[in-house]
């Protein structure tokens, strides 16, 4: 099946700091999204990309979908406390646009 | 945006008994609900899609005797665990797809069978 590895696993940085993460499929993929989920809580989209070499941002956030199609970036600028929590990328199976497969998870953490 | 509500957010109950968990797209109709299990420090994992009116489609290792799914209506989707187990504890999380670019997720239920 298909299978999204993200990296790096987790992460501490400071306040203010930038913060890069990626997601690699084994296959490929025509959508990619990147989901913020905070502790107890369900998943929330940040950013949906839709076609290959697309750069969104939303806010601090910036998203690209790879052109290989198998792999996708999220970069936060300037970091805040909030920031914190797990940061999971998504791609529909095959035939089912709603139908996810998750990613790792990276688990981001901010110190003052 | 949508709002997918989740009933209830928690739950303790004792081994060999049964739960049901709801899962209400509150402000659209929702064609397919998902379900989606978490263990800690760990991914969601898709178990079963439910579409309005017809059986679940359940994941492979996925028991669907265990984990039953009734998506009576448009707006409700359920999810019953049957003769829980402590294995079966866990963070169920459901999403709700209408039509549209995206699915929206509910804010999980936490079960601990004790």
């Amino acid at each position: 099946g298909q299978q999204l590895n993200q990296s790096p696993q987790s992460m501490f940085i400071q306040e203010g700091e930038d913060v890069s993460m990626n997601c690699t499929s084994s296959s490929i993929f025509n959508t990619w999204l990147w989901y913020k989920q905070d502790p107890g809580e369900g998943p929330v989209l940040l950013i949906a990309l839709y076609k290959a070499g697309e750069l969104t941002s939303n806010g601090r956030l910036t998203a690209q979908f790879g052109i290989t199609r198998k792999d996708s970036f999220l970069n936060i600028s300037a970091s805040i406390p909030s920031d914190v929590g797990i940061y999971f990328c998504a791609g529909p199976n095959t035939g089912t646009a709603s139908k996810l497969t998750f990613g790792t998870g990276t688990r981001l953490q901010v110190t003052l | 945006g949508a709002v997918v509500s989740q009933h209830p957010s928690w739950v303790i109950c004792k081994s060999g008994t049964s739960v049901k968990i709801e899962c209400r797209s509150l402000d659209f109709q929702a064609t397919t609900m998902f379900w989606y299990r978490q263990f800690p420090k760990q991914s969601l994992m898709l178990m079963a899609t439910s579409n309005e009116g017809s059986k679940a489609t359940y994941e492979q290792g996925v028991e669907k005797d265990k984990f039953l799914i009734n998506h009576a209506s448009l707006t409700l989707s359920t999810l019953t665990v049957t003769s829980a187990h402590p294995e079966d504890s866990s963070f169920y999380i459901c999403s709700a797809w209408g039509g549209g670019t995206e699915a929206f997720f509910g804010q999980g239920t936490r079960l601990t069978v004790v």
